[in-house]
């Protein structure tokens, strides 16, 4: 059974950069059936898609983000990364992560994710 | 991006009732759309993907249904642990998109 564990900061000034990590178990990232995303929710916006990462290091990600936005892999230690730069208020949010179902119709649907990992963004 | 629309945004239902949720998208997903359960403080939970498409383990109460545009989530009889927030998803295209959801509570 997969299982993913977002880890990081709970507390992020405005203006920093937000860095999550998110530990695999259970399978392994280095595989190239899957893509492993990063999503948040607000209870404003709702859920959004961050972007993803593919085992060969290609990324992805939502344009509404992209200039901040970086998702990255570690295949030593099963775990991929999300930072967010230049931080507000408005990045205050439950971060999920999550992997999709593969092939076909699978793909970009989300079939194992975190638990979700709040980060708050203030001063 | 492709948006995506839900209605109800809420409803009030009993245990045994027929409920439908329905999803609508900008443009056409074809029959990219997955729906999720999400109970407060957990993450969402893949119910139906490729919009018919039952996950391994969840109730046969559940399923989906649309092509295109119109997408249909049904619970055919509510049960006690169906009371939740539904969002529909498209995996069309990028960048993935959600619905508002649909919060069914106990009427």
């Amino acid at each position: 059974q997969v299982q993913l564990q977002e880890s990081g900061p709970g507390l992020v000034k405005p203006s920093e950069t937000l860095s999550l990590t998110c530990t695999v178990s259970g399978g392994s990232v280095n595989t190239d059936t899957y893509y492993w995303n990063w999503i948040r929710q607000t209870p404003g916006k709702g859920l959004e898609w961050i972007g993803y990462v593919y085992y060969s290091g290609s990324t992805k990600y939502n344009p509404s983000l992209k200039s901040r936005v970086t998702i990255s892999l570690d295949t030593s230690t099963n775990q991929f990364s999300l930072s967010l730069t230049s931080v507000t208020a408005a990045d205050t949010a439950v971060y999920f992560c999550a992997r999709d179902g593969g092939g076909g119709h699978g793909s970009g649907s989300f079939y194992y994710w975190g638990q979700g990992a709040l980060v708050t963004v203030s001063s | 991006d492709i948006q995506m629309t839900q209605s109800p945004s809420s409803l009030s239902a009993s245990v045994g009732d027929r409920v439908t949720i329905t999803c609508r998208a900008s443009q056409t997903i074809i029959s990219y759309l997955n729906w999720y359960q999400q109970k407060p403080g957990k993450a969402p939970k893949l119910l139906i993907f490729g919009a018919s498409n039952l996950q391994s383990g969840v109730p046969s109460r559940f399923s989906g249904s649309g092509s295109g545009t119109d997408f249909t989530l049904t619970i055919s009889s509510l049960q006690p642990e169906d009371f939740a927030t539904y969002y529909c998803q498209q995996s069309n295209r990028t960048p993935l998109t959600f619905g508002p959801g649909t919060t069914v509570d106990i009427k």
